[in-house]
């Protein structure tokens, strides 16, 4: 299993150009969810998704947009990048029954900065 | 969720158990206590989680307290791969969101 990919792990964009951060998993989770880690600081919640159609929004959705059309891919889309976007992007899955969604497989990250 | 307070740091000696305290006091009946670890610039990784018996898997054991209000996370035997940011969090048994706060940063020295 190759787990949770995502690509690119670069990125540099200039304000106010649009892109898509991947995501994929292999192991046929339910749920499916977007951090975003400033320097120095905790994770917060982007977007997460508790399957195939599902999506909804975590503490900081302004600026993104996700959709979910298969169970495998959970793709964020930055719609205007901005400065304040600056950040590093991780995805993470789980599966979505009982106490699980607690144990969340990460993917290795996209480094994003946005001038 | 319950909300956590962790210290903000702490050193450990390699080959020394390495205890991670986490109040949790607002913590109620149906939220379990999750940890994971961040190792610099990886994405956080899932370690343990228990809801009021202690656990133990390959990684780390997991005590709390019978009031529920606090836990400790433990590593038996610290090496220099353990140095990373660990999270305590606390999640409903429904809950579909993981809130991480600041965590504390673990350096252990040789």
């Amino acid at each position: 299993n190759a787990g949770v990919t995502q690509t690119p792990k670069f990125q540099v964009l200039k304000t106010g150009q649009s892109m898509t951060l991947q995501c994929a998993q292999d192991m046929n989770h339910e749920y499916m969810s977007w951090y975003r880690q400033d320097p120095g600081m905790g994770l917060r919640l982007i977007h997460y998704s508790v399957g195939a159609g599902i999506t909804d929004q975590g503490e900081v959705p302004n600026g993104y947009n996700v959709s979910r059309s298969t169970t495998e891919d959970f793709p964020l889309r930055l719609l205007s990048a901005a400065p304040s976007q600056t950040s590093v992007y991780f995805c993470a899955s789980s599966y979505a029954t009982g106490t699980t969604v607690g144990e969340q497989y990460f993917g290795p990250g996209t480094r994003l900065t946005v001038t | 969720d319950a909300k956590t307070t962790q210290p903000t740091s702490m050193d450990c000696a390699e080959g020394r158990a390495a205890n991670l305290p986490c109040n949790h006091s607002t913590i109620s009946g149906n939220e379990y206590v999750y940890w994971y670890r961040q190792i610099h610039s990886q994405g956080p990784q899932y370690i343990i989680h228990g809801l009021k018996n202690n656990e133990t898997n390959e990684m780390a054991s997991l005590i709390i307290t019978e009031d529920r209000k606090s836990s400790t996370l433990i590593l038996p035997h610290a090496t220099l791969r353990d140095t990373a940011v660990y999270y305590c969090i606390v999640l409903k048994a429904a809950g579909n969101k993981l809130t991480f706060g600041g965590g504390t940063r673990v350096l252990v020295k040789p």
